[in-house]
């Protein structure tokens, strides 16, 4: 079972930062949160990820919480390319390549 | 550089049949996992290689079997095909993230039909 949870769906506002929020709340202190996207009949793409401190590349930002119990994908600038479903996903590094995705949220960005 | 290159990328099967598909993974990923995606199930792990070995298996039939060769590539094999093996099979590669904690680069996925 995916240890995250994420609204099925939200739309934003092309231009506008579109926040996704994930809840992991029974998240241990060795695993990561990962954020990857796909957009429609692709294969999944790698976002961003972070342990415990914010992280900032240049597709988004990564907010974890303090008690890292809960995180928030940023993308400051949504535009029409960014429609997608998200999928935040924690990991352990002992998991190998063994990522359990959820339901992700379907993330649609209207002009 | 190349991304993960997977073949065939469409395929049509009737059920009894096996299928294998093949993955390339990026030059140097030494790790290949494969995923199968449905709409009813979403992305599930079925299994990883390293170094030509088996590292992790998910949750899946012994029909679903996989290898990897010396130079990285890998191939999965489903057997006596049923039709709810109808899916997106999506390979993915990366360094060794045992010792890592980078991201998995997917490639474009094989779409089985299974009639």
């Amino acid at each position: 079972d995916a240890k995250t949870t994420q609204p099925p769906s939200m739309d934003c506002a092309e231009g506008r930062a579109a926040n996704l929020p994930c809840n992991h709340s029974t998240i241990s202190g060795n695993e990561y949160v990962y954020w990857y996207r796909q957009i429609h009949s692709q294969g999944p793409q790698y976002i961003i990820h972070g342990l415990k401190n914010n992280e900032t590349n240049e597709m988004a930002s990564l907010i974890i919480t303090e008690d890292r119990k809960s995180s928030t994908l940023i993308l400051p600038h949504a535009t029409l390319r960014d429609t997608a479903v998200y999928y935040c996903i924690v990991r352990d590094k002992a998991a190998g390549n063994k990522l359990t995705f959820g339901g992700g949220t379907r993330v649609l960005v209207k002009p | 550089k190349a991304g993960v290159t997977q073949t065939p990328r469409y395929l049509i099967k009737t059920r009894g049949q096996q299928v294998t598909l093949s993955c390339s993974p990026i030059s140097g990923h030494r790790s290949v996992s494969w995923y199968q995606q449905t709409p009813g199930q979403g992305l599930q792990f079925l299994f990883e290689y390293f170094s030509e070995t088996q590292r992790n298996k998910g949750n899946f039939p012994g029909r679903f079997s996989g290898r990897q060769f010396s130079n990285s590539r890998s191939e999965m094999n489903v057997s006596t095909l049923e039709l709810g093996d109808s899916a997106l099979y999506l390979c993915a590669s990366s360094l060794d993230l045992a010792k890592n904690t980078g991201e998995l680069f997917f490639g474009e996925g094989s779409r089985l039909t299974v009639l």
